[in-house]
């Protein structure tokens, strides 16, 4: 039982340089979310997906894009990362809009150099 | 202002003491209210939710809801060092537009043995 996975766990980038952060998940849910966690900020949410093929913007949508082709999957993008974007990257899915739990990721440390 | 706040401690109790952790909200229109605790290096976990005002308890914890405060709870009992972690408030709106969960920034809290 899998549950949320994300891949990788850990990256490290060079300012612009671009990279893809996957999140999968095995419970046939229809919401998934990608926040970002930094020290005193809490959990802040970057882009969220209400079902295949649609996506809309959090709190923080800027220099990220994201696209659901799959309803399992949820993938993260940063074009041309910046030092900013240093964080942890959780990915979250729920079953739907009445569920109020929802799963997390093991997280992503990405550090951008 | 953030629609959520939440002292971010750190808080440090010896082991068997009550915890209370707090939220307050400014947005009228939430109607579930969640705590998430996460261990760390980990995804947060749904601790406890709670719909609309009232109390619910669950084993040695109590979630507390005062809608007319805007003010959210969170009581340990008998506090053990287990509980040792990050404790993050959530809330969504009704059922009708439960997409996007808001997050707090979370208080750490240590129990010492």
């Amino acid at each position: 039982n899998a549950g949320v996975t994300q891949t990788p766990k850990f990256r490290v980038l060079k300012t612009g340089q671009s990279m893809t952060l996957l999140c999968a998940q095995d419970m046939n849910h229809e919401y998934m979310y990608w926040y970002r966690q930094d020290p005193g900020m809490g959990l802040r949410l970057i882009h969220y997906s209400v079902g295949e093929g649609t996506t809309a913007k959090g709190e923080v949508p800027d220099g990220y894009n994201v696209s659901r082709l799959k309803k399992q999957n949820f993938l993260l993008g940063l074009e041309s990362a910046a030092p900013s974007q240093t964080s942890v990257y959780f990915c979250a899915s729920r079953r739907d809009r009445g569920d109020t739990e929802a799963f997390f990721g093991q997280g992503t440390r990405l550090t951008v150099v | 202002q953030k629609e959520v706040e939440q002292d971010p401690g750190p808080l440090s109790v010896p082991e068997g003491a009550i915890v209370s952790l707090n939220c307050t909200y400014s947005n009228s229109a939430f109607q579930y209210f969640m705590w998430y605790r996460q261990y760390s290096r980990k995804g947060p976990e749904l601790l406890m939710y709670t719909y609309s005002s009232g109390n619910k308890e669950d084993g040695r914890f109590t979630a507390q809801v005062d809608k007319s405060s805007k003010y959210i709870s969170l009581f340990i009992r008998d506090s053990q060092p287990s509980d040792s972690a990050t404790y993050l408030c959530a809330m969504s709106l009704g059922y009708s537009s439960a997409s996007k969960i808001i997050f707090g920034s979370g208080t750490r809290l240590s129990i010492r043995p």
